[in-house]
């Protein structure tokens, strides 16, 4: 089966930086996904790798190694607005994409 | 956003009773997916459609199927709904299977007494 493993839970203050770690193992790789997800609300996408190396987005960034089975995403000025739950997603050589359980983080004023 | 819609939005239902969520694209994608989202676990995938009538199992498929009979259209059914079966349920779409993001319905939150 496919392991993919994020933190549960992080805290940061407002206009802060938060970084938030993904491991995966999984059987062939097509890319690796972060969603952010509101209480109650559908998962909505955020970025896409498939190469190693940072993609930048605005205040968020994700990065990616493939030999080391790792990402991150790095939401930079940290609004109140970014508490959610941010998902790692890895499509896998089936292309079916398998999902974290999810990090919750929450911004503090 | 994309065009997707589930309904019913909420549902409560006892156990023993069948129960059916519809999922409705307007985007005219071909990729459907239903997955339900549990505490601790992560989106798991239940069961997909590739086009009209072709559909395939997921990881977590016992006790549900699904039928396609349009485009725009990706059913999910509980033939006898257990309390296991307790879950956030979202639908998904993409254009394709191999480069394309996934986007996701509003979810259903079905509750099983």
């Amino acid at each position: 089966g496919q392991n993919i493993d994020q933190p549960t839970e992080m805290t940061a203050t407002e206009g802060a930086i938060v970084q938030i770690n993904c491991t995966y193992q999984t059987s062939g790789f097509n890319g690796l996904f972060w969603y952010q997800q509101h209480a109650g609300e559908a998962p909505t996408f955020l970025s896409y790798n498939v190469l190693d190396g940072l993609e930048e987005k605005g205040r968020f960034s994700s990065f990616l190694s493939r030999s080391k089975g790792y990402s991150y995403l790095l939401l930079k000025e940290l609004q109140m607005k970014d508490s959610a739950s941010y998902l790692c997603a890895v499509r896998d050589g089936d292309y079916k994409l398998s999902f974290g359980a999810g990090t919750t983080v929450t911004v503090r004023a | 956003d994309a065009g997707i819609t589930q309904s019913p939005r909420h549902k409560v239902t006892e156990t023993g009773t069948p129960v059916t969520l519809r999922c409705h694209q307007t985007e005219n994608h071909r990729y459907m997916y239903w997955y339900r989202q549990d505490p601790g676990h992560g989106l798991r995938l239940i069961h997909y459609s590739y086009g009209v009538k072709d559909t395939d199992k997921g990881e977590v498929s016992d006790g549900y199927s699904v039928s396609r009979s349009k485009t725009e259209d990706f059913l999910l059914t509980l033939e006898s709904a257990t309390s296991s079966q307790t879950s956030v349920y979202f639908c998904a779409i993409s254009e394709s299977e191999g480069s394309d993001t996934q986007y996701f319905g509003p979810g259903t939150r079905l509750t099983v007494l």
